[in-house]
């Protein structure tokens, strides 16, 4: 079975310093892609981070960025120098190339 | 950009009433899907379509159909409006064979009452 699992419900951070979100994902796939999706409270799914299980180089965008561990199945979100601008929920996916797998989603808060 | 439209923010409907919700892309994406989303539960895949007149059940079907007759167009059809299909749902389309993501539209909250 392919599941996503997203342990952190909600999270909250202090504007300005760094936050983690975790992921797991099960799936017997070898070639596959994982994502990140973040869900502000205007509700539009927007594309934060790609990565491409065959690179072992983890993502980049600005201050977001991943820790892809393949082995482990672990695929970690960081974002550094939060923002307020980043409250959201936020939503790991991997893509087999036939369907799409979501997590539960975290609640990510950020503090002024 | 890659735009994906969904007609309605809100939508408030009676039990028994046939719903209907529209989803437009327009970047000639091959790929559409309409997912429901639910706290606590993610989000669900409805019903998929890979090409014009195709669909493909998702894992929570029951109680729904589809209709894409053309590309750009996947519209999502509750035949007879129930309480629990009270949800948020989201469309998405993607191209075929690259696995860039999906691009989602804003969501319809649909209230059955």
């Amino acid at each position: 079975a392919q599941t996503v699992t997203q342990s952190q419900p909600e999270m909250s951070v202090q504007e300005a310093e760094t936050v983690t979100l975790s992921c797991t994902y099960d799936t017997s796939e070898n070639n596959y892609y994982l994502f990140w999706y973040k869900q502000p409270p205007s509700r539009q799914m927007i594309l934060v981070i790609r990565q491409e299980a065959y690179k072992q180089q983890n993502a980049t965008e600005n201050r977001f960025s991943v820790n892809f561990q393949k082995a482990a199945k672990s695929f970690s979100l960081k974002i550094s120098d939060s923002q307020l601008g980043d409250t959201a929920m936020y939503f790991c996916a991997f893509d087999t190339g036939n369907q799409f797998y979501f997590g539960t989603g975290t609640s990510l808060t950020v503090i002024p | 950009d890659v735009k994906v439209t969904q007609s309605s923010r809100y939508l408030v409907k009676r039990t028994g009433e046939k719903v209907f919700l529209e989803c437009v892309q327009d970047m000639d994406h091959e790929n559409m899907f309409w997912y429901r989303q639910d706290p606590g539960l993610g989000l669900r895949l409805i019903y998929f379509s890979y090409d014009v007149k195709m669909k493909e059940k998702g894992d929570i079907p029951e109680g729904y159909s589809v209709s894409r007759e053309k590309k750009e167009r996947f519209s999502l059809i509750l035949e007879s409006a129930s309480t629990n299909q009270t949800s948020m749902y989201l469309c998405a389309s993607s191209l075929r064979q690259y696995s860039g993501g999906y691009t989602f539209g804003s969501g319809t909250r649909l209230t059955v009452v």
